[in-house]
């Protein structure tokens, strides 16, 4: 079985710029979230989308967003970059029948905000 | 709010060097925890996990075991290898579908030298 793909695996932004970053989840599951990951602040969790609807939200600010479609993929959208935006963006797949509460990330989008 | 406290590293060991790292939790329910491990340039992988008190995770020599009365998860491995050197996060999420965030802890960079 596949695992959790992500695209592009590096992008290099300017401040100001905006950007888009895909997942595709483990096929059967429904549930994906995505996570920061930065040196100072760690592991944070963004938002998880469920059947195409945003189920939870972290406490990020507005220009971080995010959609689902029906077929479970999702992308994520930063607008207006700034430089504390560089992290590593990680997305994360859930639902499985016999472990719903395991998430399995993919390899992640490493984001640079020149 | 749940938290997760893990010992700071960077941890060094010698190969065939037995491994503790500690993990402490707080959490209003009882949640389901887990170990992560990221190598370099990669995202995370599941390392092991335990859904409930007394429960033994194990996997590729690692172990860990749910202990409610201390509210503690530490991982264990015999005998490390030079290939075991990652970064090791403990985690947990209260929900039992797969849709409440993983709350992790800073990371134990560990460091195994032949």
């Amino acid at each position: 079985k596949a695992g959790v793909t992500q695209t592009p695996r590096y992008l290099i932004k300017t401040r100001g710029q905006q950007v888009t970053l895909s997942c595709s989840p483990i096929s059967g599951h429904r549930s994906v979230s995505w996570y920061q990951q930065t040196p100072g602040q760690g592991l944070q969790f963004l938002f998880e989308y469920f059947s195409e609807t945003q189920r939870n939200k972290g406490n990020f600010p507005g220009r971080f967003s995010g959609r689902q479609f029906s077929n479970s993929r999702s992308e994520m959208n930063v607008s207006t970059l700034e430089l504390g935006d560089s992290a590593l963006y990680l997305c994360a797949s859930s639902g499985g029948l016999a472990d719903k509460e395991t998430q399995y990330f993919g390899p992640g989008t490493r984001l640079l905000v020149l | 709010g749940n938290s997760v406290t893990q010992m700071e590293g960077p941890v060094t060991l010698s190969e065939e060097a037995f491994l503790t790292i500690n993990c402490t939790y707080t959490a209003t329910g009882y949640p389901s925890l887990f170990w992560y491990v990221q190598y370099p340039g990669e995202g995370l992988q599941l390392l092991l996990k335990a859904t409930k008190a007394d429960d033994k995770g194990s996997n590729k020599g690692f172990e860990a075991t749910y202990r409610k009365e201390t509210t503690s998860f530490h991982l264990e491995k015999g005998s490390v290898q030079v290939s075991d050197s990652a970064v090791y996060f403990c985690a947990l999420s209260e929900g039992v579908s797969g849709n409440t965030p993983l709350v992790f802890g800073k990371g134990t960079r560990l460091s195994v030298i032949a």
